[in-house]
């Protein structure tokens, strides 16, 4: 399958910082790629939809302008938690997609600890 | 609104025997379905998919049937393995729109 990387796959960072997560497509484009929130024992939460060259789709009660998301390539999207706080800490994946079946590659996650 | 769901938490099945996951939805626009596999810690792997066209759809060990009518889908594993032991999520979009996720059912496998 496809393989989409996510760097860092942890990391702590002191409340009121900022911290990027990057989404890699290592062997595709991706047109689209999403980002997900996941909190212990829950399900996948779609936070936003990104695509290449365009601003991205927030879910609704996703505030944009804490979880800004840049798309500027076909191969990379970023997350950047701005601002963070210990309720940010959570476990961040991402998606790329870019077949017509809908078929999506996720990248190996982002533990974030906001101490 | 959980347009995905997946009602059994957990589920518990000896190795070698069947492993039925179940899922059922409520939106009539989604015509992609897809299971995943989810270890702790890390990214869903994607295991089967299947269309709204179709009503079964089999990769080795992982059959996903479609009840249309029911708004229902299974994934069935055969012959179960301790190392299936995982989450596994079922998800359905409308074409390559965004995926949706239902709530995870955690397996294990036990010898």
């Amino acid at each position: 399958g496809a393989v989409v990387s996510q760097h860092p796959s942890r990391v702590i960072c002191k409340s009121g910082t900022s911290v990027k997560i990057e989404c890699r497509s290592l062997d595709f484009q991706a047109t689209t790629m999403f980002w997900y929130r996941q909190f212990p024992k829950q399900s996948l939460m779609l936070m936003a939809t990104s695509n290449e060259g365009s601003k991205a789709t927030y879910e609704q009660g996703v505030e944009k302008d804490k979880f800004l998301i840049n798309h500027a390539s076909l191969t990379l999207s970023t997350l950047t938690v701005t601002s963070a706080h210990p309720e940010d800490s959570s476990f961040y994946i991402c998606s790329a997609s870019n077949q017509p079946t809908g078929v999506a590659f996720f990248g190996q996650g982002t533990r974030l600890t906001v101490v | 609104d959980q347009q995905v769901k997946q009602n059994s938490p957990s589920l518990s099945v000896q190795e070698g025997r069947i492993s039925i996951l179940n899922c059922d939805y409520t939106n009539s626009m989604f015509d992609y379905f897809l299971w995943y596999k989810k270890y702790p810690a890390e990214g869903p792997t994607f295991l089967i998919s299947i269309s709204s066209i179709k009503d079964k759809n089999e990769d080795g060990r992982f059959t996903v049937f479609l009840n249309k009518s029911a708004k229902h889908l299974s994934l069935h594993i055969v012959p179960s393995q301790p190392g299936d032991s995982a989450v596994y999520f079922c998800a359905a979009s409308v074409g390559t729109d965004k995926l949706i996720f239902g709530t995870g059912t955690r397996l294990q496998v036990f010898p």
